[in-house]
């Protein structure tokens, strides 16, 4: 199984950069880095996804290290709707599209 | 686009009944998945299907069945309900390709089994 490793939980203030980190030391050379959120027993939310490179998109930044066995999810103004379990998930995609969910992090954006 | 819809979104089961629970997309998605959340849990794989008239057993099949016999329906079936599939119920549907796609998740449906 692609087991991650993330802190329980994380709080963060209102308006600051919530910075996610994720320990990942089994991925291998041709598996991406997904985040996905889960507000208050919704649907899980896909939020980004990468492979080696740092990326942006309009939710948050993803940035993973060099030698690919960590990353950081950055939320750079959260908001109390950023309040949520995140989740750190890796695979290869292609063929294998089974996604391994772990208990993630619960994020708490403080007013 | 409705994206991912599941019905019912709340059902109370005696142990021993049985249910189908719907699952439905308008994105006309390939694979579709069923998954189940337990209290302080992440979520776990029940089944998927990479495409109409096909399924597999994902990490926790035992005590469920599914058939996918349209592209845009997923259901999954307890034929005999137990107080351990007490759960919230999520389906998601994806696209398939060599860049791995995301995952479109459901509202879920919350069943009791008593």
């Amino acid at each position: 199984d692609a087991k991650t490793t993330q802190p329980p939980s994380m709080d963060c203030a209102e308006g600051r950069a919530a910075n996610l980190p994720c320990n990942h030391s089994t991925i291998s050379g041709n598996e991406y880095v997904y985040w996905y959120r889960q507000i208050h027993s919704q649907g899980p939310q896909y939020i980004i996804h990468g492979l080696k490179n740092n990326e942006t998109n309009e939710m948050a930044s993803l940035i993973i290290t060099e030698d690919r066995k960590s990353s950081t999810l950055i939320l750079p103004h959260a908001t109390l709707r950023d309040t949520a379990v995140y989740y750190c998930i890796y695979n290869s995609g292609g063929s294998n599209y089974k996604l391994t969910f772990g208990k993630g992090t619960l994020l708490t954006v403080n007013p | 686009n409705a994206g991912v819809t599941q019905t019912p979104k709340f059902r109370v089961l005696k142990t021993g009944q049985s249910m189908t629970l719907l699952c439905a997309q308008d994105m006309n998605h390939e694979y579709m998945y069923w998954y189940r959340q337990d209290p302080g849990m992440g979520l776990r794989l029940i089944h998927y299907s990479v495409g109409e008239g096909t399924t597999a057993k994902g990490e926790v099949p035992d005590g469920y069945n599914v058939s996918r016999l349209k592209k845009q329906n997923f259901l999954l079936g307890l034929e005999s309900a137990a107080p351990s599939q007490t759960s919230v119920y999520f389906c998601a549907s994806s696209y398939v390709g060599q860049v791995p796609y995301e995952q479109y998740f459901g509202p879920g449906t919350r069943l009791t089994v008593t």
